[in-house]
């Protein structure tokens, strides 16, 4: 069975700070890692996905498949940066998504 | 990027009513779409994914008899639940990959609320 974990259910971080959001997953074969963010009052979008291996907003995530980690940085965080975070991940194609249970991010001015 | 649409975007309705709320994928065809169960603080919850053309597939717990989906067309996938009572009060959101890109990103509608009385 497929299973995202997110220690953490609420964090704060100064602004400028660094930030890291944790996600680990379980999963038998080769998966698909996603991050998906919700900002207020909006619908839940596509952050970044490992396979791209891009930068989106600042926001980097290297999959490690020895520790089954996917977590999410940032090296300074910007007050827009305050929403739900949640990881994700799919056995690829068109495969069902399983969510972890969301870092809610709060950026202090 | 794609556009996934839900209507409504929120229902009330008396307990023992059956409500039905729509998923269109509004400028590409998906073949599956996903539904999706979020409950206030938690995470999204897969109840079912929504096959055009055929059965959906109900995840494990899900009543199927109680979350009616239908997925008449390539744009279109409803969720009807039946005989609502208070307890299915909840937010629901569908999803759907535009398969002509390859990077399996799952496009979401905006959810839909709804509160059975």
């Amino acid at each position: 069975a497929q299973r995202v974990t997110q220690p953490e259910k609420l964090l704060s971080v100064f602004k400028g700070a660094p930030v890291e959001l944790k996600c680990n997953y379980s999963y038998s074969g080769s998966p698909e890692l996603f991050w998906y963010v919700q900002y207020s009052r909006q619908r839940l979008q596509l952050l970044l996905r490992h396979i791209s291996r891009e930068s989106i907003k600042g926001f980097t995530a290297d999959l490690n498949k020895g520790e089954t980690s996917f977590h999410l940085k940032k090296p300074f965080a910007q007050e827009e940066d305050s929403a739900m975070y949640y990881c994700a991940l799919s056995g690829g194609g068109n495969e069902k998504l399983t969510f972890g249970t969301g870092t809610r991010l709060t950026i202090i001015p | 990027g794609a556009v996934v649409s839900q209507h409504p975007s929120w229902v009330i309705c008396k307990s023992g009513t059956s409500v039905k709320i729509e998923c269109r994928s509004l400028d590409f065809q998906a073949t599956t779409m996903f539904w999706y169960r979020q409950f206030p603080k938690q995470s999204l919850m897969l109840m079912a994914t929504s096959n055009e053309g055929s059965k959906a597939t109900y995840e494990q717990g899900v009543e199927k008899d109680k979350f009616l989906i239908n997925h008449a067309s390539l744009t279109l996938s409803t969720l009807t639940v039946t005989s609502a009572h208070p307890e299915d009060s909840s937010f629901y959101i569908c999803s759907a990959r535009d398969l002509r890109q390859g990077s399996g990103e799952l496009f979401f509608g905006e959810g839909s609320r709804l509160t059975v009385l």
